[in-house]
């Protein structure tokens, strides 16, 4: 059972250039979100969706799409790279939504120069 | 909207130390409360959850947490640290209520010293 599979695991783009970070999952979990995680910051919450053609966006989306044209998958794209999206970036899901934890993939560091 | 705050950034211990981990929540209504761990270089792992019943939860590896509604607090708790609990502790809230998402704290980086 492989939960929350995040590819890839480095990357280092430049500015101004475009990325899709992926995300799958093989838990049958109808929620997944993307965060990312800055030094200090905690974990801040970019876009959620709840379930297939379903997504929503978080607290810092600005920067960035996603899409869930599927229950597995759930890419964050981003567009025209700034420095200020270095940061690590993790893709989580549940199942049953707020009363459960989520689990995490093991992440993707992106620096942008 | 809620938010968490948790009040230690960083915390040096001793083994076999006793740790105590602050958080408190901001928000008026009914909550879920989760300390999540992540251990270096590693994500996030769920270390203990409370959403309902009794207040005082335990999770994986002997850590316990107590919700207290009236301070709005569940702190996070281990009798006695091992060296292997260097890591970053999360505090992590969410409303219990509609498609609520996570809202986490910055934080706290526990350093444990043999």
């Amino acid at each position: 059972n492989a939960g929350v599979t995040q590819t890839p695991k480095f990357r280092i783009l430049k500015i101004g250039q475009s990325m899709t970070l992926q995300c799958t999952q093989d838990m049958n979990h109808n929620y997944m979100y993307w965060y990312r995680q800055d030094p200090g910051m905690g974990l801040k919450l970019i876009y959620y969706s709840v379930g297939a053609g379903i997504t929503d966006k978080g607290e810092v989306p600005n920067g960035y799409n996603v899409s869930r044209s599927t229950t597995e998958d759930f890419p964050l794209r981003l567009e025209l790279a700034a420095p200020s999206q270095t940061s690590v970036y993790f893709c989580a899901s549940t199942s049953q939504g707020r009363n459960y934890g989520y689990t995490f993939g093991s992440g993707t560091r992106l620096t942008v120069v | 909207a809620q938010s968490v705050s948790q009040h230690n950034h960083h915390v040096i211990l001793s083994e076999a130390a006793s740790l105590e981990l602050g958080c408190n929540y901001s928000y008026g209504g009914t909550v879920n409360l989760f300390w999540y761990v992540q251990y270096p270089g590693q994500h996030l792992q769920l270390l203990l959850k409370y959403f309902s019943g009794d207040p005082l939860v335990k999770g994986i590896k002997g850590f316990e947490a107590e919700f207290i509604k009236s301070k709005f607090s569940f702190n996070l708790r281990k009798p006695s640290v091992q060296w292997s609990d260097t890591a970053e502790y999360f505090c992590a809230v969410n409303a219990d209520s509609g498609y609520s998402t996570l809202t986490f704290g910055k934080g706290t980086m526990l350093l444990v010293s043999p």
